[in-house]
């Protein structure tokens, strides 16, 4: 199994580009979410899924779209990239016979300028 | 408001030499706590699991201890290869999808 698998590894954005941050997993878990990781903040919750066609927000959503279609692919949507959203994005999963373990993908570091 | 705060930030140890790390924490109605490490450029990899006070966990030189307001990581002889960045999360609210995570500790084990 790959486990979690996040592309691209690095991107610049200039403010107001939009792009699609692409996470997959082929765990057949049911739960997905993304984070956000900015130093001295820890990580934080930016949306997440419980399943199939099932989204909700996070702590920091503002900025963000999600949508799930199947199981194996949850990607995040940054609408018009601004400085603020320059961060290191984690994309993780969950089984759901063991909710709280969460495995996470290797990150996406993401600069916008 | 839930929030998960972790001491020291850093930590620096020789090859050998025991510590701790501090995980204090309040929220309303603990449904677990848990630890992960994540090295540099990497995604944070699950370590433990802690839901009730005096819960204990072990693996290699590492153990959790958990009371009702804190969690400890216990490292016992480090070596080089456990320094890492620890991050210590609670779970808030319902669903196993709201972690609360804390700024984390880096730990340096020098040879």
């Amino acid at each position: 199994n790959a486990g979690v698998t996040q592309t691209p590894k690095f991107q610049v954005l200039k403010t107001g580009q939009s792009m699609t941050l692409q996470c997959a997993q082929d765990m057949n878990h049911e739960y997905m979410s993304w984070y956000r990781q900015d130093p001295g903040m820890g990580l934080r919750l930016i949306h997440y899924s419980v399943g199939a066609g099932i989204t909700d927000q996070g702590e920091v959503p503002n900025g963000y779209n999600v949508s799930r279609s199947t199981t194996e692919d949850f990607p995040l949507r940054l609408l018009s990239a601004a400085p603020s959203q320059t961060s290191v994005y984690f994309c993780a999963s969950t089984p759901w016979s063991e909710a709280y373990e969460q495995y996470f993908g290797p990150g996406t570091r993401l600069t916008v300028t | 408001e839930d929030q998960v705060t972790q001491s020291p930030e850093a930590l620096r140890l020789q090859e050998g030499e025991s510590s701790s790390l501090n995980c204090s924490y309040t929220v309303s109605g603990l449904r677990g706590l848990f630890w992960y490490r994540q090295d540099p450029g990497k995604g944070p990899e699950f370590l433990f699991t802690l839901y009730s006070a005096g819960e204990e966990k072990e693996k290699e030189r590492l153990k959790a201890t958990l009371t009702k307001k804190e969690s400890f990581l216990h490292i016992t002889a480090p070596k080089p290869e456990d320094s890492a960045t620890y991050l210590c999360a609670v779970q808030a609210g319902q669903g196993a999808q709201k972690l609360v995570f804390g700024q984390g500790t880096r730990l340096t084990i020098n040879p």
